[in-house]
């Protein structure tokens, strides 16, 4: 069974910082990873994907991701982040086989202070 | 916006009752995903719907019932309800083409129920 884990809960940054937010799967099988945007009181949004090819991945917003299939990361970051990007941000993993359900990390908040 | 709307937005009940969400996926998606985000559980997936079959489904209690109609919205029916069934309800859609192995899922505002 397929997992994902995201190793900081909250991420504290200053405005205009770099930030690097933590994702780790686990799966037998060859998988699809996702990254998710959820800002307060809304659904959740899709940020970027990895479904093959080159193993960065870039998305909105000015995030891109990592694919780093020996060590099974899939890291976000942002070179200098925004006010506006605080939110919570779920990594997500699918596997080939079978149907795109999606498994979900527990979240990591992004708290972008001035 | 992401072209999935869910109705009620909110919803308070009281244990023992039985509920009913509303989704409308995007335009053309012929398929409909439940999820349960909750703070001790985090974001789970119930079930998948494609074009009005059940596809997959995920830690859905047997409580919980859903269905797809010819139109493709769906309906999550949540019966007996406990308080821990607290939580907010997405729902999402997709396509449905590339067979789910590649398919983005757009989600839904979500319908916030409170357990009473």
């Amino acid at each position: 069974a397929q997992s994902v884990t995201q190793l900081d809960s909250q991420v504290p940054v200053f405005e205009e910082a770099p930030v690097e937010l933590r994702c780790n799967y686990s799966s037998s099988v060859s998988v699809y990873l996702f990254w998710y945007v959820q800002y307060p009181n809304q659904g959740l949004q899709l940020l970027l994907k990895y479904l093959s090819g080159s193993t960065l991945v870039k998305g909105i917003n000015g995030f891109e991701a990592e694919f780093n299939k020996s060590q099974t990361s899939f890291h976000l970051r942002k070179p200098s982040v925004h006010i506006s990007d605080t939110a919570e941000y779920f990594c997500a993993v699918s596997e080939y086989s079978g149907y795109s359900t999606l498994t979900f990390g527990k979240g990591t908040m992004l708290l972008v202070s001035p | 916006d992401s072209g999935v709307t869910q109705t009620p937005k909110h919803l308070i009940t009281a244990t023992g009752q039985r509920v009913t969400l509303r989704c409308s996926p995007r335009s053309g998606d012929l398929s409909v995903y439940w999820y349960q985000q909750s703070l001790d559980q985090g974001l789970q997936f119930l079930i998948q719907y494609y074009n009005g079959e059940e596809r997959a489904k995920g830690n859905i209690l047997e409580r919980f019932s859903a269905q797809q109609f010819p139109d493709l919205h769906s309906e999550l029916n949540l019966s007996s309800l406990e308080l821990g069934d607290s939580a907010l309800y997405f729902c999402a859609s997709s396509d449905g083409l590339a067979g789910g192995l590649q398919e983005t899922q757009y989600f839904g505002p979500g319908t916030r129920l409170l357990v009473l």
